[in-house]
C-alpha cells in the first residue's frame, strides 16, 4: 500500500532560522512527488513537481530535494508569511491518483 | 481565468437532508477531482473524472455521487447526510493525468458540518 508521512507535524521558527521539512515514502515505483502550500481556508497551493532521485526545485526561500525515500523542503531565512501547512502528495508508477501526507504546519514568528 | 471555484464556501446539514457542492473550472482541464480533508489526515480522493461523461471512484466514495456532463463543471452529491461526512471538500483539476505526473490545482474548499 502506498504510504505518505511528513514529519514534523507542526515547526516553529523564528525569523530568519532556516529549516527542513521531512515527506517519507513507500510506493511501487515513483512518478511525481508534489509539494503544496496550504493557507488556513483555503485550498492547496501548488509549489513543485519532482519526478526522479537526485532532482531538485527552487522558488524564493523555498528549495525541495528528492531521494529514493524521501523529500525535503528547505526553507532558507523564513518570513512570517512562510507560515502555512505545507503538504506532500506521490503518484506511483501504476497508481491513478495522489496520494497526500497529513502536512506540516510551519509558525514564523516575527 | 478564475481557476477552480466551488460553491457554497459554508454549509450545516441536517443529519438526512441532501445537497450539491459544486465546482467550476476555466482552464480546459481534462481531469477534475474531489477530495474531502479531515483534520490531521491526508486528503483523501472521494471520486474523480477523466472527462466529460467520465467517472470513477476514489479511496472513499461512499454516500457521495457525481456527475460530469461538460468538461467545466463536476458537482458533488451528498445523499442523506451522516455526522461522518463532516469535512472540508475540495475540488481540483489538472490539464491531464496518469500515466504523466501533471499537477492538480485546488479550489477554494467547502466546509461543511452535519448535525
Amino acid at each position: 500500500e502506498d504510504q505518505v508521512t511528513q514529519s514534523p507535524e507542526a515547526l516553529r521558527l523564528q525569523e530568519g532560522e532556516s529549516s527542513s521539512l521531512n515527506c517519507s515514502y513507500t510506493v511501487s515505483g515513483l512518478r511525481g512527488l508534489f509539494w503544496y502550500r496550504q493557507d488556513p481556508g483555503k485550498g492547496p497551493e501548488f509549489l513543485f513537481t519532482l519526478y526522479s532521485a537526485g532532482e531538485e526545485k527552487e522558488k524564493e526561500r523555498l528549495k525541495a530535494t528528492l531521494t529514493k525515500k524521501e523529500s525535503f523542503l528547505h526553507i532558507t531565512a523564513p518570513k512570517p508569511e512562510d507560515s502555512a501547512t505545507y503538504l506532500c502528495a506521490v503518484q506511483a508508477n501504476y497508481g491513478q491518483n495522489f496520494v497526500f501526507g497529513p502536512g506540516t504546519r510551519l509558525s514564523v514568528l516575527p | 481565468n478564475a481557476g477552480v471555484t466551488q460553491t457554497p464556501k459554508f454549509r450545516i446539514l441536517k443529519i438526512g437532508q441532501s445537497m450539491t457542492l459544486q465546482c467550476a473550472q476555466d482552464m480546459n482541464h481534462n481531469y477534475m477531482y474531489w477530495y474531502r480533508q479531515d483534520p490531521g489526515m491526508g486528503l483523501k480522493l472521494i471520486y474523480y473524472s477523466v472527462g466529460a461523461g467520465i467517472t470513477d471512484k476514489g479511496e472513499v466514495p461512499n454516500g457521495y455521487n457525481v456527475s460530469r456532463s461538460t468538461t467545466e463543471d463536476f458537482p458533488l452529491r451528498l445523499e442523506l447526510a451522516a455526522p461522518s461526512q463532516t469535512s472540508v471538500y475540495f475540488c481540483a483539476s489538472s490539464l491531464a493525468g496518469p500515466p504523466v505526473p501533471y499537477e492538480q490545482y485546488f479550489g477554494p474548499g467547502t466546509r461543511l458540518t452535519v448535525t
